[in-house]
């Protein structure tokens, strides 16, 4: 168990709708970030958080949000959602986030998407 | 932009068979590398990483990884693997020049250990 969480664990919903997927980082981890795994893209980075600022951005849909709350936990929003958003999503956390890279990211269990 | 790549999609080994997954990346300045273990339903979990000094790193469960900056590789070993080790194999980088800490990950190899 890595101490970082994932709600829901799966999800299976249709094209066109909107779903949140929740994380909550380590206890004292002030850096969260959002990977989407999926069969032809593998595991890719989206986006960064640190201390409920976006710190980093990377292959995110327009149709894909995030933001961090003052709890340090965040929600990742798909909207609009298409056959080729299914994959596993995962959040990882870190404890802070210098830029350095020199920092182990811990991920959760994963949350498993299907769009019908 | 940096990339990962591993070269063994799928390893089948039978069990005290020695590994080597190979990882190389593509990015001139200076990297962090990682390897991480998924086993089959469970999260990522980081098996070792390399920031700086011994290119010689050893991780656990009696993996270790080599850095060699000229072959722009960081291989992943381990002399004797059993049954246990069958999971997926992920090799990531991120560098200090990016403002966050993204990792940018291969392909993945999956290992099958056989008893």
């Amino acid at each position: 168990d890595s101490g970082v969480t994932q709600t829901p664990k799966h999800l299976i919903t249709a094209t066109g709708q909107r779903v949140t997927l929740r994380c909550s980082p380590r206890s004292g981890d002030l850096s969260v970030y959002w990977y989407q795994q999926s069969l032809d893209q593998g595991l890719q980075f989206l986006i960064q958080y640190y201390n409920g600022e976006e710190r980093a951005k990377g292959n995110i849909l327009e149709r894909f949000s995030a933001q961090q709350f003052p709890d340090l936990h965040s929600e990742l929003n798909l909207s609009s959602l298409e056959l080729g958003d299914s994959a596993l999503y995962f959040c990882a956390s870190s404890p802070v986030s210098t830029g350095g890279g020199q920092e182990t990211q811990y991920f959760g269990p994963g949350t498993r998407l299907l769009v019908l | 932009a940096q990339s990962v790549s591993q070269h063994n999609h799928h390893v089948i080994l039978s069990e005290a068979a020695s590994l080597e997954l190979g990882c190389n990346y593509s990015y001139g300045g200076t990297v962090n590398l990682f390897w991480y273990v998924q086993y089959p339903g469970q999260h990522l979990q980081l098996l070792l990483k390399y920031f700086s000094g011994d290119p010689l790193v050893k991780g656990i469960k009696g993996f270790e990884a080599e850095f060699i900056k000229s072959k722009f590789s960081f291989n992943l070993r381990k002399p004797s693997v059993q049954w246990s080790d069958t999971a997926e194999y992920f090799c990531a980088v991120n560098s200090p020049n990016n403002a966050g800490n993204m990792l940018t990950f291969g392909g993945g190899t999956r290992l099958m250990v056989k008893p």
